[in-house]
């Protein structure tokens, strides 16, 4: 089973809805969990960070995280061309002190 | 404020030659420092990680090495480059359970 788990898209969603993106990870004693936004050829920009079971939200940008399901997913409101991009889970594994990222998911936002 | 310093931001190597990247970090003190590596249309392999001088953890059996000769310095070198070493490289910095940011990369290509 891989540590970080996300569906690789594409997904597609049309301008001005919700875009849902899902991750899950093994490890239950993971702390502290990310996204990132990839733009194609760029190096990760990270979006959002979440340590506590719960919703976070930053303009657009809402995080979920859930514990006790092993799962975090990253909502985003109003979606524009411009938020089309891969988007990366990340998870810091209690004790091992290492950042693991999913796959990646990709999402196409259409105009 | 943190930066971090990658280079080069592009490199053509041929089969066989050796590799050196640098990665530096500014602003901060004591950061885990990671070395990942995306191919094309792939999530991020994490290679190597060090959470202090001389402290390194490799994840995947493979051509490469890295060094951290100091606190703030990260190294990643190869003596005789393979095809298959090709990619987007990244390096990225944290501190325990907090976000990571990542360098601008540097993208090889062995021919």
């Amino acid at each position: 089973q891989k540590e970080v788990e996300q569906n690789s898209g594409p997904l597609s969603v049309p301008e001005g809805a919700i875009a849902s993106l899902n991750c899950t990870y093994s490890d239950r004693g993971s702390q502290s969990f990310f996204w990132y936004r990839q733009y194609s050829g760029k190096s990760p920009e990270l979006i959002m960070s979440i340590y506590s079971n719960g919703d976070k939200e930053d303009g657009r940008f809402t995080a979920q995280l859930n514990k006790a399901s092993q799962y975090v997913s990253l909502l985003i409101r109003d979606s524009q061309p411009s938020d089309s991009a891969t988007y990366l889970c990340a998870v810091k594994e209690r004790g091992a002190q290492k950042l693991v990222f999913g796959q990646g998911t990709r999402l196409t936002i259409n105009p | 404020s943190q930066t971090i310093h990658q280079w080069p931001a592009t490199l053509v190597q041929p089969v066989g030659s050796p590799l050196s990247l640098e990665c530096t970090v500014e602003g901060t003190s004591n950061p885990n420092l990671y070395w990942y590596r995306q191919a094309a249309g792939r999530g991020l392999q994490l290679l190597f990680y060090s959470v202090g001088i001389g402290q390194i953890s490799s994840e995947v059996p493979q051509n490469l090495s890295a060094s951290r000769p100091q606190d703030r310095q990260f190294i990643l070198s190869s003596k005789k480059l393979l095809l298959s070493d090709s990619g987007f490289y990244l390096c990225a910095w944290d501190r325990t359970l907090l976000e990571a940011f990542f360098g601008q990369g540097t993208r090889l290509t062995v021919v």
